[in-house]
């Protein structure tokens, strides 16, 4: 399975921008990128994906790097509301079925 | 529109119990992920059920097992509980042939005494 490495912590100022990161370097050219949130105590949500063009929604950008090895989760603004555990997967396309492996993720704490 | 539901939200065992947890889809979602999840860890991968077969495995004994209903819910069953089955046992559902968003439940949180 491939994998995905990000850091453990990160933190950001309230109403700031915030760039997680995603390391992926064994991608394979059928994988989506996923990007999902865990709030305290709640099930992990979906955020957004994208396959090799950067993506937009009304949550966050993923902005993806040309030889795909790495993207990045960008929150515009961070509210508290943003404070949780984000984590970066990649899921292949259909075709197989398909396992995902999520890791540890990176525990954002949201500063007032 | 009810999104993904499992019961019981708590439950607690003791070592060499079976357990059954359920879940249920979200609506039109036809595949379920069960994924287990230990205190300070990201969710690892048990199984998913597409059309009422095991489809994908990850590394768990045979002591877990699920099935899918023609109704595409499902259940996870746990044999002969240990200690370290206690965890946050999460199932997900998503739209075979899509592009695996999988929508997640609250959860159900075992205890193994």
């Amino acid at each position: 399975d491939a994998k995905t490495t990000q850091p453990n912590s990160m933190e950001s100022n309230e109403e700031e921008p915030v760039h997680l990161p995603c390391n992926h370097s064994t991608i394979s050219g059928t994988d989506y990128i996923h990007w999902y949130r865990q709030l305290p105590s709640q099930g992990p949500e979906y955020v957004i994906h994208g396959l090799t063009s950067n993506v937009n929604n009304r949550m966050a950008s993923l902005a993806i790097a040309e030889d795909r090895k790495s993207s990045t989760l960008i929150l515009h603004r961070a509210t508290l509301r943003d404070a949780a555990v984000y984590y970066c997967i990649l899921s292949p396309q259909w075709g197989g079925y398909q396992k995902v492996t999520f890791g540890t993720g990176t525990k954002l704490q949201v500063i007032p | 529109d009810a999104g993904v539901t499992q019961s019981p939200t708590h439950l607690i065992k003791t070592r060499g119990q079976q357990v059954t947890l359920r879940c249920s889809p979200k609506s039109g979602h036809d595949t379920v992920s069960w994924y287990q999840q230990a205190l300070g860890q990201g969710p690892q991968f048990i199984f998913q059920y597409y059309e009422e077969e095991e489809r994908q495995r990850g590394n768990f004994p045979d002591r877990f097992s699920g099935h899918q209903f023609p109704n595409y819910s499902s259940e996870l069953n746990v044999n002969a509980l240990l200690l370290g089955d206690s965890a946050l046992y999460l199932c997900a559902s998503s739209l075979g042939g899509g592009q695996n968003i999988q929508y997640f439940g609250a959860g159900t949180r075992l205890s193994v005494l």
